[in-house]
């Protein structure tokens, strides 16, 4: 695997469902990255977790729990969830860790999540 | 904070021929980054090119390049030969410079439609 992956592509859940999403990174990065991406709507940045520490929460609900076990894996832990957060969710590494100069983010190809 | 504008929602341009897509922001910040990233569909989010805001040189990729404003605060993506493989949303995003500060601030993006 190369890049920046995430599990699953796909996710059908119900209000009271608890699912999580996971996303991996295989580029040595210290920064990783939630976004939700909505029709019509600027990506939303979510998390924000550098050198395994959450240094930005935007303002995001409860229900959404994100983990950092180390600088490779990044999961998005869901509960209670409501239809309108039915989304793509993004996930992105960068080098981060206060590089200095331009830090190019590599995104993963999105779990595309349906709450019903 | 910062805002990225793209008033082009949709745009189409026939195979072959050049189009621009125009995005403005809103900063009080001197030096930053801007970037163009291409989401193809079903497909990642890659970057297509990148600008610091200290370099009056505007980048060049290829076939894609930018035209830089920084007085006016535009930064437009040209697309040279329009080719299939173009076809994608293009969203222009904003960085700071600041030591630290991995935070990306995208734009509601442009759909672009390559007319064979």
């Amino acid at each position: 695997e190369t890049g920046v992956t995430q599990t699953p592509r796909h996710l059908v859940m119900g209000m009271t469902n608890k699912k999580s999403l996971k996303c991996e990174q295989h580029l040595g990065h210290n920064a990783m990255y939630w976004y939700k991406q909505s029709a019509k709507k600027p990506l939303e940045l979510m998390f924000v977790y550098s050198l395994e520490e959450r240094v930005e929460n935007n303002s995001v609900p409860s229900r959404f729990s994100p983990e950092c076990p180390n600088s490779s894996h990044l999961f998005l832990h869901l509960h209670t969830l409501q239809p309108e957060d039915s989304a793509l969710y993004l996930c992105a590494s960068s080098q981060g860790g206060g590089t200095w100069g331009v830090d190019e983010q590599f995104f993963g190809p999105g779990t595309r999540l349906t709450v019903l | 904070a910062q805002t990225v504008t793209q008033s082009q929602p949709e745009m189409s341009v026939q195979e072959a021929e050049t189009v621009t897509l125009s995005c403005t922001y809103d900063t009080s910040e001197s030096d930053y980054y801007l970037f163009w990233y291409k989401q193809p569909p079903s497909r990642q989010m890659i970057l297509v090119i990148r600008q610091e805001a200290y370099k009056q040189q505007n980048a060049t990729e290829n076939r894609f390049s930018v035209n830089f404003q920084k007085a006016a605060k535009s930064f437009s993506l040209k697309i040279s030969d329009s080719q299939l493989g173009d076809a994608a949303m293009y969203f222009c995003a904003y960085r700071s410079a600041d030591f630290g500060n991995e935070k990306l601030t995208f734009g509601t993006g442009t759909r672009l439609t390559i007319i064979p």
